[in-house]
């Protein structure tokens, strides 16, 4: 079993749905939870980072732990195309460095207009 | 500069071909990190930089593959004798300390592209 797990998709919703990604961990060490935002041909940049469980909002996105189930989410209210990437989690454990930090392998998202 | 500067954006070689990546990183971060990118998977670590100290190599998938960073700034990433396997989008990163905290964002370049034939 990966450590994390991220279903690839493509994912492929209308203008202003409410968008829903996910992942699954194993390690219950994990404590630092990072959604990143990787548009084609760019480098991932952050876009949502959480510490523990429970919820985090910004803007449009909202971040949700539970590390009860080992499961984190990512959701996007009114979805615009600009909002078309690849979204990939990322999690590591209490006080270690970036160079630990497990990657999923990122769910493709597909907004039409 | 403004962010994470790498060089070439693309690359293609020919397989038992050395090439070298560079990436700059923003100014006064200490820490400097090389992730490969493969088609269909996840950011894989390579190689870690922390100032002066020794670096991590843990993530090098074979003697191949090198890095150096020079005066604690520029670094250059070598694959030796390229393998088509090596294909993929090599991703340099940088932070202002190592440890994962919130005050302490990882920043990526916009990556090198490398197709071996």
């Amino acid at each position: 079993q990966k450590e994390v797990e991220q279903d690839p998709g493509p994912l492929s919703v209308p203008e202003g749905a409410i968008v829903s990604l996910n992942c699954t961990y194993s390690n219950s060490a994990f404590q630092y939870f990072m959604w990143y935002r990787q548009y084609s041909r760019k480098g991932p940049e952050l876009l949502m980072y959480t510490y523990s469980s429970g919820n985090k909002e910004d803007g449009r996105f909202t971040a949700q732990v539970d590390k009860s189930s080992k499961y984190i989410s990512l959701f996007i209210r009114d979805s615009q195309p600009s909002d078309s990437a690849t979204y990939l989690c990322a999690m590591s454990a209490k006080n270690l460095r970036y160079s630990t930090l497990t990657f999923g392998k990122g769910t493709m998202l597909l907004v039409s207009p | 500069g403004a962010g994470v500067s790498q060089s070439p954006s693309n690359k293609v070689t020919e397989k038992g071909k050395d090439v070298e990546l560079r990436c700059d990183p923003i100014s006064g971060h200490t820490a400097l990190y090389w992730y490969r990118q493969s088609l269909g998977q996840g950011l894989e670590f390579l190689i870690y930089f922390q100032g002066n100290s020794a670096p991590d190599k843990s993530g090098l998938p074979s003697d191949r593959f090198s890095a150096e960073r020079t005066g604690g700034s520029v670094s250059t990433l070598t694959i030796q004798r390229t393998q088509q396997e090596d294909s993929a989008v090599y991703l340099c990163a940088s932070s202002l300390g190592s440890s994962v905290s919130l005050g302490n964002t990882i920043y990526f370049g916009e990556g090198s592209w490398l197709t071996v034939v």
